[in-house]
This record gives C-alpha cells, sequence and structure tokens, in this order.
C-alpha cells in the first residue's frame, strides 16, 4: 500500500458543471476525512467517515457537496453546479480509529480544482 | 471557539540558521497539538506531535514543547538545511477532525 491515493490531481471545470473526485485511502484505516484548503491557508475539515458512516459534516460544507462512503473503503466527494468560490485543493486523509485524539492522520496529495 | 494561529510568512533564512515558527491556539479541553509539513509538489507529512501538557515532540532536529500556560506550540530547530523549505502547519485535534492554522513558508537559502 503506497498510501492514500486522490483522483484526479487536477480538474478544470466550467462553472454549473458537476464534478466528483475519488479517495482511497490505505487499506486498514477506517476512518477517512476530506478537507479543503485555498491558497495561503491551512486546510479546512469538511467531513469524516467511520467506514460507511459519515458522522460529521461542517457547515462548509454546502447543499451542492455530498460526500460517499458507500463499502467503507474508498470515498466520493461531489460538487454539484460548481461555482468559481469552489476552486480549492481538495485533500483526503485516513486513520486508524480510534488511537484517540492523537491518532495519525495520512493526507493524500489532493486534488486541484479550477472553477472557469 | 478551536482556533490556531500561526506567524506570517515567508520566512527566510540561510542555511544552518535558527529557525522557531510561532503557534499559539485556543482550544475547549485539553487537545493534542501537531506540527504538519508540506514540501512542495506532495502531500501534507506528520512531522511531530504531543499530546499532554509540557511534552515535548521532536523529529528531524525539529522540536515542540506543549506549553499550557501560554497556549503555545512553537517549532524550532537548530540549524536550517536546504531542504527544510516547505510550508508548515500547525494543527490542533478535536474528536474526528484537525484544526489547522493558514501556514508559514520557509525558505532556505544556501
Amino acid at each position: 500500500d503506497t498510501g492514500v491515493s486522490q483522483d484526479p490531481r487536477h480538474k478544470i471545470t466550467k462553472r454549473g458543471q458537476n464534478v466528483t473526485f475519488r479517495c482511497d485511502p490505505i487499506s486498514e484505516h477506517n476512518r477517512l476525512y476530506w478537507y479543503r484548503q485555498t491558497l495561503g491557508q491551512g486546510p479546512e475539515f469538511l467531513t469524516y467517515f467511520q467506514n460507511e458512516a459519515q458522522l460529521e459534516k461542517s457547515r462548509l460544507l454546502s447543499d451542492r457537496f455530498s460526500a460517499e462512503r458507500p463499502k467503507g473503503s474508498f470515498s466520493t466527494l461531489e460538487i454539484q453546479r460548481t461555482e468559481q468560490g469552489d476552486s480549492a485543493m481538495y485533500l483526503c486523509a485516513s486513520s486508524l480509529a480510534d488511537g484517540g485524539p492523537n491518532t495519525e492522520a495520512f493526507f493524500g496529495q489532493g486534488t486541484r480544482l479550477t472553477v472557469v | 471557539g478551536n482556533s490556531v494561529t500561526q506567524m506570517e510568512g515567508p520566512v527566510t533564512l540561510s542555511e544552518e540558521a535558527f529557525l522557531t515558527i510561532n503557534c499559539t491556539y485556543t482550544a475547549t479541553g485539553y487537545p493534542s497539538l501537531f506540527w504538519y509539513v508540506q514540501y512542495p509538489g506532495e502531500g501534507l507529512q506528520l512531522l511531530l506531535k504531543a499530546t499532554k501538557a509540557d511534552d515535548k515532540g521532536s523529529n528531524k532536529g525539529f522540536e515542540a514543547t506543549y506549553r499550557k500556560e501560554t497556549t503555545s506550540f512553537h517549532l524550532e530547530k537548530g540549524s536550517v538545511q536546504v531542504s527544510d523549505s516547505a510550508v508548515y502547519f500547525c494543527a490542533l485535534s478535536l474528536p474526528g477532525k484537525l484544526i489547522f492554522g493558514q501556514g508559514t513558508e520557509l525558505s532556505v537559502k544556501p
């Protein structure tokens, strides 16, 4: 296992289009997280799953955003009717649950979305 | 609320200089604290962590001490190298998530 992988690495889309990103976590990790990072800022939490259950969603995750983890393995993040403000790096991370709050999260390289 | 504040970058140093990147936090309870590093073109990697007050995390010559009285977790290294050039993020943990600072870019010149 080579770590958390995300696909695609880059996506350019026109405003109003739908996009979907995929994340494959480290195989034995049952927690999976999505973050968004804009230029010059730190990652902001969007949502996380434990196995297939989505346990928390940030207020940042508007109704146009939906995330799934159907079999508790890979996850998808879909953005409907994209807006220019959605342009950002979308990061996925995974970890074991639960070594407690200090359990290390491993991050993928991210998907950079540009909405034109 | 819970938040992390880091010193603004970019920080530019000469090789072998001493590094300090300040990080302060606001949190309810007693979170664990982390430093993550992002090298150019790579994903975030955990650099070091501390789980309780007065703990010192260390890795690759970097150190940070969890100071509850000053709510700080400053990152230090005695002698930086060109290969340390990266963006450094301070973070605190809450159940199910990490709260990150805005990042501090470090550039080390030969």
